[in-house]
């Protein structure tokens, strides 16, 4: 089965930096995937890290290293549209295909 | 483009009774999964179809079954509804079944079970 950690809540203030882990457990790795969700809209998809180290992507970036079960995502020159939800997910193989277990997110509020 | 597109947005039901909802991929894309998400919860997997064939199936009990047409549009349908049922239902689409791609969810329908 999966498990996936994340903390609960995160502030932080506009213009810094801010970093949200993700910590899983899996018996097969097939890659991790951050989404964005602001309130009350679906998520959206931010990145996908298969291989280990950095994938940088305007301010946003993910580091995975697979033989520690760790990622994170790093926010680089907050806005205050960035208060959203940051959700960690990992695919499992599941009868030939495979099914996406999320964490339970990470709300990060940014003041200003 | 229109991306993904759910309805109804809102939906109210008493317990006992049973919920349809439905969901249009993106143009191209001929997967569609069904997600359940609880207040301050990350989506609970439910189902995954491709080509009009269920690809993967999360736990959930037999009252919710699924299904997807020849157009890649898809039905979720809930029976005997509990008050635990209320949440935001969230359908993503990808363009091949699988699992690793890029899930494109649309916005959801908020079902209220009183």
């Amino acid at each position: 089965g999966q498990n996936i950690d994340q903390p609960t809540e995160m502030t932080a203030t506009e213009g810094a930096i801010v970093q949200i882990n993700c910590t899983y457990q899996t018996s097969g790795f097939n890659g991790l995937f951050w989404y964005q969700q602001h309130a009350g809209e679906a998520p959206t998809f931010l990145s996908y890290n298969v291989l280990d180290g950095l994938e940088e992507k305007g301010r946003f970036s993910s580091f995975l290293s697979r033989s520690k079960g760790y990622s994170y995502l790093l926010l680089k020159e907050l806005q205050m549209k960035d208060s959203a939800s940051y959700l960690c997910a990992v695919p499992s193989a599941s009868g030939g295909s495979y099914i996406p277990t999320f964490g339970r997110g990470t709300s990060l509020i940014v003041h200003p | 483009d229109a991306g993904v597109t759910q309805s109804p947005t809102h939906l109210i039901k008493t317990r006992g009774q049973h919920v349809t909802l439905r969901c249009s991929p993106i143009s191209g894309h001929k997967s569609v999964s069904w997600y359940q998400q609880v207040l301050g919860q990350g989506p609970q997997f439910i189902f995954q179809y491709y080509e009009k064939e269920e690809r993967g199936r999360g736990n959930f009990p037999d009252r919710f079954s699924a299904r997807q047409f020849p157009n890649y549009s898809s039905e979720l349908n809930v029976n005997a509804l509990l008050l635990g049922d209320s949440a935001l239902y969230l359908c993503a689409s990808t363009q091949v079944g699988g699992g690793l791609q890029t899930q494109y969810f649309g916005p959801g329908t908020r079902l209220l079970v009183l």
